[in-house]
């Protein structure tokens, strides 16, 4: 079966950091995708991993370790723009599978 | 510059009414994909196409049906429109199956309630 999990809500407060995990089981794996979704919009593409370790882009950064099938995002020097749902998604056989989303708060 | 749209962006119908939803891009990508997004299930994938002529069914792909008569264009038809498919629907496009290629682009979602 698929299944991918990350928490439903974080709350965090600007200026702060943040680390948004997401654990997958998945009959193929072919890479980890993460999305940033504002209300109301579409997602947009974050970060891309396929190889273990971490990759850095501006104050955030995605980690992978297909071994535990694990990764997280983080984003640093928090913003009140970065509240928005955060989407976990891997792919398997040229698609994505999606987890629910993780809706951030960012809080003054 | 190149993008993806859907219309119409909100739609009200009734139970038992076909329904299409358009979706067209101009990025010249091969792969078009449907999504249904609802409170607790995130994005779950209806129908794919990897090029013209090809459809393939998602996890969610009873009463809905694609067609891909050309590049350009995948559009979504309810073939008779229920409450359970009260939804934000996103179209979306890759250019290819893999790597960073399978990056999808997505468009600016339909919100479509069936009463």
């Amino acid at each position: 079966g698929q299944n991918i999990d990350q928490p439903t809500e974080m709350t965090a407060t600007e200026g702060a950091i943040v680390q948004i995990n997401c654990t997958y089981q998945t009959s193929g794996f072919n890479g980890l995708f993460w999305y940033q979704q504002h209300a109301g919009e579409a997602p947009t593409f974050l970060s891309y991993n396929v190889l273990d370790g971490l990759e850095e882009k501006g104050r955030f950064s995605s980690f992978l370790s297909r071994s535990k099938g694990y990764s997280y995002l983080l984003l640093k020097e928090l913003q009140m723009k970065d509240s928005a749902s955060y989407l976990c998604a891997v792919k398997d056989t040229g698609k994505l599978i999606f987890g629910q989303g993780t809706t951030l708060q960012v809080k003054p | 510059d190149a993008e993806i749209t859907q219309s119409p962006r909100h739609k009200i119908t009734e139970t038992g009414r076909q329904v299409t939803l358009a979706c067209h891009q101009t990025w010249n990508h091969n792969n078009m994909f449907w999504y249904r997004q609802d409170l607790g299930h995130g994005l779950r994938l209806i129908h794919y196409s990897y090029g013209v002529q090809d459809t393939n069914k998602g996890e969610v792909s009873d009463g809905y049906s694609v067609s891909r008569s050309n590049t350009e264009d995948l559009p979504l038809t309810l073939e008779s429109a229920a409450s359970s498919q009260t939804s934000v629907y996103f179209c979306a496009s890759s250019e290819g199956t893999s790597g960073r290629m399978d990056e999808q682009f997505f468009g600016p979602g339909t919100r479509l309630t069936v009463l």
